[in-house]
C-alpha cells in the first residue's frame, strides 16, 4: 500500500540548534515533494518544493534533500528560534493527487 | 480578503442532517482539494478536482459528495452526517500550469456532528 510516513513524536530541540525532520514514503514514485508549516487551528502554508530530479534545496534558514533511491526527504532548520514551533508536513504528488504525510511536531525551547 | 475562503468556519449539526461545506478562491487555479484533518492522522483527501468537469475521489470519499460549480468554486456535501464525520475540514487550491504544484489552503472549517 501507499504511505507517506513522519515521525509521529513530537521533536523538542533547543534554540540554537538544527532541527532536522524526516518523510519517508512507499510505493510512490513523486515527481515533487513539497514541505509544509501547519500552526494550530490553521491550514497548511507552503515553504519548499523540491523536484525528483534535485539532490537540495535552501531558502533561507531551511534546507530540503531528497533521496529517491532511498524514498526519503529531509527537512533541515538550521538555528532554531522558538517561532519555528508548529506541524510540518511533507506532501507528495502521488498519480496526480496531492497526498500528505501525518506530520511531526516541533517545539523548540528558549 | 483570503485568497481561498471557506464557509462556514465552525458549524454544529446534528446527526442526519445534510450539511454543504463552501470554498472559494480567488487565484485563478484550476486544481482544488477537499481534506479532513483530525488528530493524530493527519490531512487525509476526500475529493479532488483538476477542472469544472474533473472530478475524483480521494482516500475517504465515501460519505461526501462534491460539486464544482464554477472554476473558482468547490463544495463539499455530506448528505447525512454522523458522529465520526466530526473533523476540521480543508480546501486547498493549486495550479496545474508551470509545473509549480504548491497548494493554497483555506482557514479551515471545523465541524462537529452530535
Amino acid at each position: 500500500s501507499q504511505k507517506i510516513e513522519q515521525n509521529s513524536e513530537a521533536l523538542n530541540i533547543q534554540e540554537g540548534k538544527t532541527a532536522t525532520l524526516t518523510c519517508n514514503y512507499t510505493n510512490y514514485s513523486p515527481a515533487y515533494l513539497q514541505w509544509y508549516r501547519q500552526d494550530p487551528g490553521r491550514g497548511p502554508v507552503f515553504l519548499l518544493l523540491i523536484r525528483e530530479n534535485e539532490k537540495e534545496k535552501r531558502k533561507e534558514r531551511l534546507k530540503v534533500t531528497f533521496d529517491t533511491t532511498l524514498k526519503q526527504s529531509l527537512f533541515h532548520i538550521t538555528a532554531s528560534q522558538p517561532a519555528d514551533s508548529a506541524t510540518y508536513l511533507c506532501a507528495l504528488t502521488g498519480f496526480q493527487k496531492l497526498v500528505f504525510g501525518t506530520g511531526t511536531r516541533l517545539l523548540v525551547s528558549p | 480578503d483570503a485568497d481561498v475562503t471557506q464557509t462556514p468556519r465552525n458549524r454544529i449539526t446534528k446527526t442526519g442532517k445534510r450539511i454543504m461545506l463552501e470554498c472559494s478562491q480567488t487565484k485563478g487555479h484550476d486544481r482544488m482539494y477537499w481534506y479532513r484533518q483530525d488528530p493524530g492522522l493527519g490531512l487525509r483527501l476526500i475529493y479532488y478536482s483538476f477542472d469544472v468537469k474533473d472530478i475524483n475521489k480521494g482516500e475517504i470519499s465515501d460519505g461526501y459528495s462534491v460539486s464544482r460549480q464554477a472554476q473558482a468554486k468547490f463544495s463539499l456535501s455530506l448528505e447525512s452526517a454522523i458522529p465520526n464525520q466530526t473533523a476540521l475540514y480543508f480546501c486547498a487550491t493549486s495550479d496545474s500550469t508551470g509545473g509549480n504544484t504548491e497548494a493554497f489552503f483555506g482557514q479551515g472549517t471545523r465541524l462537529t456532528v452530535v
